[in-house]
């Protein structure tokens, strides 16, 4: 597609309930990327996909957290259980090639009640 | 913890005026960004400066890098109301392949 497409944009849920989280990145990009970013606060880095592997997923939070990739396209991010501290922006980027522009998605609001 | 430190992180100036942002950061880089967001939404990518360069230019947007120093600053010239939005430096490595980024600075241009 012309850019990084990501769904739900904004997803209400109950404490507890699961929650899935859509990216489609920009046509034959290998790198996806997750970022969380709480209100008024930089980007926190949760993982990083190279094709369909994840070579760092050092950021992920905790076990509640995962996130897949498929097709070295569509990268899923689950958060089961959630809490009322996981509400946050969840923020997809895509990226080319080594060192190029990492471009980013609107992002999926999250709100935990 | 994040790589880029950015200061100030809030900035409050007059239309026309300039204003400046830093970035420090603390290992080795194999380039570093510059990103805009507006009201807490997607970030929009302003500038790449490479390691070996010291000064880029992007219309009213100017970039130097200090590898010696392990910073940056980000310059807007004759700043427009419109600038105002949340700027971060993000700093890139091959080894792993992210990007880190800085916690912000936040612009507020007054008309």
């Amino acid at each position: 597609g012309a850019g990084v497409s990501q769904s739900p944009s904004n997803k209400v849920t109950e404490k507890g309930k699961d929650v899935e989280l859509r990216c489609d990145p920009i046509s034959g990009h290998t790198a996806l990327y997750w970022y969380r970013q709480s209100l008024g606060q930089g980007l926190e880095f949760l993982i990083y996909f190279q094709g369909n592997s994840a070579p760092d997923k050092s950021g992920l939070p905790s076990d509640r957290f995962s996130a897949e990739r498929t097709g070295g396209s569509v990268s899923t991010l689950t958060i089961q259980r959630t809490q009322q501290e996981d509400s946050a922006v969840y923020l997809c980027a895509s990226r080319g090639g080594a060192g190029n522009t990492i471009y980013f998605g609107e992002g999926s609001w999250l709100t935990v009640v | 913890s994040q790589q880029g430190e950015e200061d100030p992180q809030a900035l409050s100036i007059q239309e026309g005026e300039n204003a400046t942002m830093n970035c420090s950061y603390k290992t080795s880089i194999n380039n570093l960004q510059w990103y805009r967001q507006n009201s807490g939404r997607g970030l929009v990518h302003l500038i790449l400066i490479r390691s070996n360069e010291r000064e880029k230019h992007s219309g009213r947007l100017r970039v130097t890098l200090d590898t010696s120093k392990k910073s940056s600053s980000l310059l807007i010239t004759a700043s427009r109301a419109a600038d105002t939005a949340s700027y971060f430096c993000a700093t890139y490595r091959n080894q792993g392949g992210k990007l880190i980024f800085g916690q912000g600075t936040e612009l507020s241009v007054k008309p």
